[in-house]
């Protein structure tokens, strides 16, 4: 079975800090994507950032940037000077050969002031 | 780009009854998926719709029932209602091909 597990139900890090969210998946699929998303209090999905199995580099957008490790099936987020406009929660997910999306049951992020 | 949109909102029904959710897919996406997402949880997968067929499906009964049109909208109908039903259910479309979907907002679903 594929699953998704983000072992931090809740950080709560002042604003400007550093972040990072954990994720560990399973899949025995070679090929495949992996996500972050928000959603925010509108309920809305965001998508955050994005990385494809098959490029080792790391992907990064602005503030955001991700540490995979395909070996250890792990996927973690990293927030730098992070904001209170990032106060939500983050799902870290991952797509499969049949385009079906398991999300992990996410980390509720709260940026302090 | 005109995004995904859902309607309604918010709606409350009764147990027994049934309901149908609607969904706008993005403009150009051809693939609509629906999730279902429990009060803390993360989204489950539904099923998914590709030019007008069903071409996937989660862990769910056959009274979760869905449409894709020839316009791209997409319909989830839910029969014979249950409380566990109660959930926010999220509507998410792409291009068939593309790296990711792109989300609406959902419909917040009470059963009383």
């Amino acid at each position: 079975a594929q699953t998704v597990t983000q072992s931090q139900p809740e950080m709560s890090v002042q604003e400007a800090e550093t972040v990072t969210l954990s994720c560990t998946y399973d899949t025995s699929e070679s090929n495949y994507y992996l996500f972050w998303y928000k959603q925010p209090p509108s309920r809305q999905m965001i998508l955050v950032i994005r990385q494809e199995a098959y490029k080792q580099q790391n992907a990064t957008e602005n503030r955001f940037s991700v540490n995979f490790q395909k070996a250890a099936k792990s996927f973690s987020l990293k927030i730098s000077d992070s904001q209170l406009g990032d106060t939500a929660m983050y799902f870290c997910a991952f797509m499969n050969r049949d385009d079906k999306i398991i999300f992990g049951k996410g980390t509720r992020l709260h940026i302090l002031p | 780009e005109t995004g995904v949109t859902q309607s309604p909102t918010h709606l409350i029904k009764t147990r027994g009854q049934q309901v149908t959710l609607r969904c706008s897919s993005q403009s150009g996406h051809n693939t609509v998926s629906w999730y279902q997402q429990a009060l803390g949880q993360g989204p489950q997968f539904i099923f998914q719709y590709y030019r007008e067929e069903e071409n996937g499906r989660g862990n769910f009964p056959p009274r979760f029932s869905g449409l894709q049109f020839p316009n791209y909208s997409s319909e989830l109908n839910v029969n014979a209602l249950e409380l566990d039903d109660s959930a926010l259910y999220l509507c998410a479309s792409r291009t068939r091909g593309a790296h990711g979907y792109t989300f609406g907002s959902g419909t917040r679903l009470t059963v009383v």
